[in-house]
């Protein structure tokens, strides 16, 4: 089945602690990214990548970053978490820009105290 | 630069009457346009997109949505509203002056269908 997954679902951790979302995807696409979603504010585009090794950032890129090593990963990272990225977070996938629709994962809810 | 702002935060409609969910949009090149579906505790599903040639789109579940260039407008509709319907929607766009890499999304518009 073609499929974007997200691990964890659910996390509640601490300012400051180090962490990693995994976003995995299994339809060869070429396009990835990362979205954040707040209550009244939609989603707001965190970073993207066209490519293994090819990302760049989107509209709210500060406090996070990614890597993309393998086609099929695109893990966001937060190194210091705080507060203010308490959201729920998305990963996306899509064959390529442009008129390709994309493919979401099931969210990854984050609290930051 | 790319926005889209969906004016209505929650929308309304009886079951059977048409829905439209509004949408606008500004760019700076040509546009790609989206809308997605997001139902309680789920991820976002894509609906229909259009990208170039009529201005009707066909999409999924029966939905379309009408494209005008003048009015820089891609509003959604249903002709006959279903209670299944209700769910978060999502407008969205692409344009080709930034080599359509980044996508704006809308705040998102709650539709609800009252039986």
């Amino acid at each position: 089945e073609a499929q974007v997954t997200q691990n964890p679902r659910y996390l509640i951790t601490v300012t400051g602690k180090k962490l990693t979302v995994t976003c995995s995807q299994n339809m060869n696409h070429e396009y990835m990214s990362w979205y954040r979603q707040d209550p009244g504010l939609g989603l707001r585009q965190i970073y993207y990548s066209m490519n293994v090794e090819v990302t760049d950032k989107g509209d709210v890129p500060e406090g996070y970053k990614v890597s993309r090593k393998e086609k099929r990963n695109f893990p966001l990272i937060l190194e210091s978490p705080s507060p203010n990225q308490t959201s729920l977070y998305f990963c996306a996938s899509s064959f390529g820009t442009g008129l390709y629709e994309q493919y979401f994962g099931p969210g990854t809810r984050l609290t930051v105290t | 630069a790319q926005s889209v702002a969906q004016p209505e935060d929650q929308v309304n409609v009886a079951e059977g009457n048409p829905l439209t969910v509004k949408c606008t949009y500004s760019v700076s090149g040509n546009p790609y346009l989206f809308w997605y579906v997001q139902y309680p505790n789920r991820g976002l599903q894509f609906l229909l997109k259009y990208i170039t040639g009529d201005n009707l789109v066909k999409g999924s579940y029966g939905f379309e949505a009408e494209f005008n260039k003048s009015q820089t407008s891609f509003h959604l509709k249903k002709p006959s509203a279903l209670v299944s319907d209700s769910a978060l929607y999502f407008c969205a766009v692409r344009d080709d002056s930034g080599g359509y890499q980044k996508v704006t999304f809308g705040t998102g518009t709650k539709l609800q269908v009252i039986p």
